[in-house]
């Protein structure tokens, strides 16, 4: 099993260009989740999905939007990016209630 | 608002000492969840905590929860340079498991 997959690993945008970043996982979770590590700061959720179809805010949703049309992918878009969207992205998944694994992380930066 | 306050935020220890970590956390929940990091890393889940009194340990790592007090502890028992990392904890709101919200971190240092 490969566990929780990112693409890409690192990315440099442009102020005002766009990008989706891709997470899949094979352990068959119903629940994935968007985090964003910034310096000195613990992981701040974006978004989150209960399953296939379903997405919701989490803590810093905002210049972010997703998507989990398939059970195993959950898309993160940056429609507009911005220097403030600088950081580390980690996605994570989850059986229900239980302990959430991680994928290697994706380091953007947006100039 | 949940929110989630580790302590110390640095620490730098010898190797063979023990030491504490601290998290509180400000509102009610019935589980926590305690991460390692490496530099440069993704996260590694250590322990999960399900109950009040839980304790769980691992080599020289030791978490324990206390749900009345909001408080976990993580203790390093006789720490050796391997275990220099930044270690969380992530507590989610009460009846969910869902949102976590993630202690900003202790980032320890075991020097020889």
């Amino acid at each position: 099993n490969a566990g929780v997959t990112q693409t890409p690993k690192f990315r440099v945008l442009k102020t005002g260009q766009s990008m989706t970043l891709l997470c899949a996982q094979d352990m068959n979770h119903e629940y994935m989740y968007w985090y964003r590590q910034d310096p000195g700061m613990g992981l701040r959720l974006i978004h989150y999905s209960v399953g296939e179809g379903t997405t919701a805010k989490g803590e810093v949703p905002d210049g972010y939007n997703v998507s989990r049309l398939k059970k195993q992918n959950f898309l993160l878009g940056l429609e507009s990016a911005a220097p403030s969207q600088t950081s580390v992205y980690f996605c994570a998944s989850s059986k229900y209630y239980n302990e959430q694994f991680f994928g290697p992380g994706t380091r953007l930066t947006v100039l | 608002e949940l929110k989630v306050e580790q302590n110390p935020l640095f620490l730098s220890m010898q190797e063979g000492k023990n030491y504490t970590i601290y998290c509180n956390y400000s509102t009610t929940s019935d589980r926590l969840y305690w991460y390692r990091q490496d530099p440069g890393k993704s996260l590694e889940s250590l322990f999960v905590l399900l109950s009040n009194g839980a304790v769980k340990q691992e080599g020289r790592l030791m978490a324990s929860l206390d749900t009345k007090a909001r408080l976990s502890t993580l203790h390093i028992t006789a720490a050796v340079h391997d275990l220099s990392a930044t270690y969380f904890c992530a507590v989610p709101p009460a009846g969910t498991a869902s949102k976590l919200t993630f202690g900003t971190g202790t980032r320890l240092q075991v020097t020889l």
